[in-house]
């Protein structure tokens, strides 16, 4: 069954805007990465995230690990064009063996 | 570095048929997945080998195997495809054993099947 819930599924937004997505679970994980993936390429990773609390930035990319350890989130700040993408949140849940993939936000800026 | 290479990037097949798919991981990777990534299911778990041994598997069924070479390069066999394989197949490596560290993504096989 779904084991994460990422929201929004699309986003629509001004170039310049910050976006925020996120990533929730009703268990409990040791780990979050979050990727993004152009057309017709592989997700490629944007942060990874091991404790709970933590907070990573990786340029105007900024992830945290909930404190709960069943969320994650994701901000961008000043979206730019090639931003453009679906960007996926990926977690290991707590004594499983392989990783969970969100269904993934797709965003799309208007210049 | 390289990074994961797929091959071939695009595949059309018809029904019926088998198909092989290759996977080159990052140099001194040792563990390699595969995912099928469709619109409506998202990224699907398919298996992940490290040193030659298939050390998790997802819940697809027995058409769908693989395999793993001592030089860590891994191949995807689907056979007897049906329409519904259609799909991009993601292969992803990463450097250690530990089953948090990163997945390492290629950039796919688009299997198109008719």
């Amino acid at each position: 069954g779904q084991q994460l819930n990422q929201s929004p599924q699309s986003m629509f937004i001004q170039e310049g805007e910050d976006v925020s997505m996120n990533c929730t679970s009703s268990s409990i994980f040791n780990t979050w990465l979050w990727y993004k993936q152009d057309p017709g390429e592989g997700p490629v990773l944007l942060i990874a995230l091991y404790k709970a609390g933590e907070l990573t930035s990786n340029g105007r990319l900024t992830a945290q690990f909930g404190i709960t350890r069943k969320d994650s989130f994701l901000n961008i700040s000043a979206s730019i064009p090639s931003d453009v993408g679906i960007y996926f949140c990926a977690g290991l849940i707590q004594g499983a063996q392989k990783l969970v993939f969100g269904q993934g936000t797709r965003l799309t800026i208007n210049p | 570095k390289a990074g994961v290479t797929q091959t071939p990037r695009y595949l059309i097949k018809t029904r019926g048929q088998q198909v092989t798919l290759s996977c080159s991981p990052i140099s001194g990777h040792r563990s390699v997945s595969w995912y099928q990534q469709t619109p409506g299911q998202g990224l699907q778990f398919l298996f992940e080998y490290f040193s030659e041994t298939q050390r998790n598997k997802g819940n697809f069924p027995g058409r769908f195997s693989g395999r793993q070479f001592s030089n860590s390069r891994s191949e995807m066999n689907v056979s007897t495809l049906e329409l519904g394989d259609s799909a991009l197949y993601l292969c992803a490596s990463k450097g250690t054993s530990s089953y948090n560290s990163p997945l390492h993504f290629g950039n796919g096989t688009r299997l198109t099947v008719t």
